[in-house]
């Protein structure tokens, strides 16, 4: 198993571009988040999702999109990227329920010039 | 909404002594407490978690307690190693699916 895979793993934009970081993971995982982590603050909820088809938001969700067409995929969308949204992003799993082990993948560091 | 505090933010002990990080938790709801270890530019792993209905839970080197009524909970490393040099953090549920993370602890064992 590949566990958790996030692409890209590092990414430069400009303000006002729009992208899509990509989650995917092959262990049958029905819970699925998005994590920003900024220095000195640990790791804040973006979105979560505890099925095909159904999402919500977390602590952070502001500037942000999810979908989640597929138990194993989980793509989070920035809809017009601001300098504020520079940080390194981690997608998590877990078996079913936000309140079990959760398996984070490699993250993606993105810059926002 | 939750908000976990964690002490110390860094934290430096000599090799084979013990360490010490504490949380407090606002949610008396709250019924998970995982902690992660995180080594620079990698992924947080999962090293210990402790359920409410429980006060102490160990795994080897490494021990995680609870008070419910003091709403804190702590994590415990004992004969510590080099290799346990990471930022450390915890977590706690909030509501049925929401986790929060404490700003985390750099822990440095010296050889």
């Amino acid at each position: 198993n590949a566990g958790v895979t996030q692409t890209p793993k590092f990414q430069v934009l400009k303000t006002g571009q729009s992208m899509t970081l990509q989650c995917a993971q092959d262990m049958n995982h029905e819970y699925m988040s998005w994590y920003r982590q900024d220095p000195g603050m640990g790791l804040r909820l973006i979105h979560y999702s505890v099925g095909a088809g159904i999402t919500d938001q977390g602590e952070v969700p502001n500037g942000y999109n999810v979908s989640r067409s597929t138990t194993e995929d989980f793509p989070l969308r920035l809809l017009s990227a601001a300098p504020s949204q520079t940080s390194v992003y981690f997608c998590a799993s877990s078996l079913q329920r936000g309140d079990q082990p959760q398996h984070f993948g490699d993250g993606t560091r993105l810059s926002i010039l | 909404g939750e908000n976990v505090e964690q002490h110390p933010s860094t934290l430096s002990v000599q090799e084979g002594d013990s360490a010490v990080i504490k949380c407090t938790y606002s949610d008396s709801a709250s019924n998970y407490f995982p902690w992660y270890k995180q080594e620079l530019g990698k992924r947080p792993q999962l090293i210990i978690d402790i359920r409410s209905n429980v006060g102490e839970k160990k795994d080897q080197r490494i021990a995680v307690t609870l008070n419910k009524t003091a709403k804190h909970f702590s994590l415990h490393i004992t004969e510590t190693q080099p290799e346990d040099s990471a930022v450390y953090f915890c977590a706690a549920k909030e509501g049925p699916n929401d986790m929060r993370f404490g700003a985390g602890t750099r822990l440095t064992v010296k050889p």
